[in-house]
């Protein structure tokens, strides 16, 4: 079945730093990408969608230039979280699909702790 | 806005009991509703995809209802086992043709051995 790995699965990065978390569909070609954000004790939150080679829509209140997404080829979307605060962290989990009717794969998410 | 609701927040039964958990949604504009099973480091696992009302699904000890008249889905354990024991999430597009999916906080479910 599809499979999509997201790396890493956890990161301590100090406040000021910037931190890259990969996304990759081992077994399709994901044509659309998803990044989602975690608090605690809530729902899973859209923050953009990408697609290859075209720039990320991003959803209401999420700030581009803080959160920011690559999707340069058609297994591989980054998210990097610029200039990292406390406040950022949070769980990030990316889900993937090769298009509409194909069901969405995600990956096994990632743990930011801002110190 | 669409808001997808889960109950219960979580639930520890013994093992070899039966449960179920409820998602709720608008029953206007409904277009389809996914199941997930999501076990704690792992990637969230897709159960189900239900579009119609009355729909039933099973996989397993696992079956899920749709009513989309009033608005919600059910999802059933028959004789659970410490490895269902998971988050069990649910959720559903706004409008039809969207990627946006809009999710539940989930239930999550201990079972004792």
């Amino acid at each position: 079945g599809a499979v999509v790995s997201q790396h890493p699965s956890r990161v301590i990065c100090k406040s000021g730093t910037s931190v890259k978390i990969e996304c990759r569909s081992l077994d399709f070609q994901a044509t659309t990408m998803f990044w989602y954000r975690q608090f605690p004790k809530k729902s899973l939150m859209l923050m953009a969608t990408s697609n290859e080679g075209s720039k990320a829509t991003y959803e209401q209140g999420v700030e581009k230039d803080k959160f920011l997404i690559n999707h340069a080829s058609l297994t591989l979307s980054t998210l990097t979280v610029t200039s990292a605060h406390p406040e950022d962290s949070s769980f990030y989990i990316c889900s993937a699909t090769q298009g509409w009717g194909y069901g969405y794969t995600f990956g096994s998410g990632t743990r930011l702790t801002v110190v | 806005i669409l808001n997808v609701e889960q109950s219960p927040q979580s639930l520890h039964v013994q093992e070899g009991d039966s449960t179920n958990f409820t998602c709720s949604f608008p029953s206007s504009n409904f277009y389809a509703l996914h199941w997930y099973r999501w076990e704690t480091a792992k990637s969230p696992e897709a159960l189900f995809v239900m579009t119609l009302n009355g729909d039933e699904k099973k996989k397993g000890r696992i079956s899920a209802t749709l009513n989309t008249k009033e608005g919600y889905s059910y999802l059933y354990i028959k004789g659970s086992q410490p490895e269902d024991s998971a988050t069990y999430l649910c959720a559903s597009p706004p409008t039809s043709g969207t990627y946006k999916y809009i999710f539940g906080t989930g239930t999550r479910l201990k079972v004792l051995a």
